[in-house]
């Protein structure tokens, strides 16, 4: 399954609501993860089954969607959000990722 | 709070065999299941497989004839063998812990990361 992020990157200001799209080739239900990964980092799990948050993750993160089409929202961008972001789809393997979006703070 | 650890060659020459072995501490091997992921510029994220305490295995279908995963559970480690590698092979690996919710995986904990390069 191909999983197709947009934008590829993305540009904002800090309180800016900002919002990243997932496709998938096929449907996946609602069997998609979120990641956040920092420069030099790991990836860090932020979103499973769609919307459901990683304990931990700020309430300004959400997403939704299901079957192909997926969106994670970050309500009011902070610093500290700068970072890529990748989806997975969890639903068939060989499990797959998105290209990822990059966003920046202006 | 659980920990993985991960050590291996980080320079091979093309048709050589890479290793790579995890040790998870703050937490037992048992009752999870265990994931080698890779990231490069070219390929973005790749899952590479995934083994729980048993040895049973996924993996993925691009890798399969080359890849090789196994556990130790007495020791708490688990390792990955990635035979004839190319330069396509070249890029950071990681070992991770994963969850499941209802019997799809993420990678909840995750290795430093091992850059591995494949020159001749």
């Amino acid at each position: 399954i191909q999983m197709t992020q947009s934008p590829s990157s993305i540009s904002a200001s800090v309180g800016d609501r900002i919002t990243i799209t997932c496709r998938a080739s096929l449907g996946i239900g609602r069997w998609l993860a979120w990641y956040q990964q920092k420069p030099g980092k790991v990836p860090n799990l932020l979103m499973y089954a769609a919307y459901t948050l990683q304990s931990g993750v700020p309430s300004r993160f959400s997403a939704s969607g299901s079957g192909t089409d997926f969106t994670l929202t970050i309500s009011s961008l902070q610093p500290e959000d700068s970072a890529t972001y990748f989806c997975q789809q969890t639903n068939t393997f060989p499990l797959t990722f998105g290209g990822g979006t990059k966003v920046e703070i202006k | 709070q659980v920990q993985l650890h991960q050590w291996g060659a980080g320079l091979l020459k093309p048709s050589e065999t890479l290793s790579l072995t995890c040790a998870v501490y703050g937490g037992s091997i048992s009752g999870f299941y265990w994931g080698w992921i890779r990231q490069s510029p070219t390929l973005g994220l790749e899952w590479i497989g995934q083994i729980d305490q048993s040895g049973s295995t996924n993996y993925n279908p691009a890798l399969r004839s080359r890849v090789t995963m196994s556990v130790e559970t007495s020791k708490n480690q688990f390792s990955l063998t990635l035979r004839s590698v190319t330069a396509a092979d070249t890029g950071v690996y990681y070992c991770a812990r994963l969850w499941s919710a209802e019997g799809r995986y993420v990678a909840t904990y995750w290795g430093q990361g091992t850059l591995v390069t494949v020159s001749s």
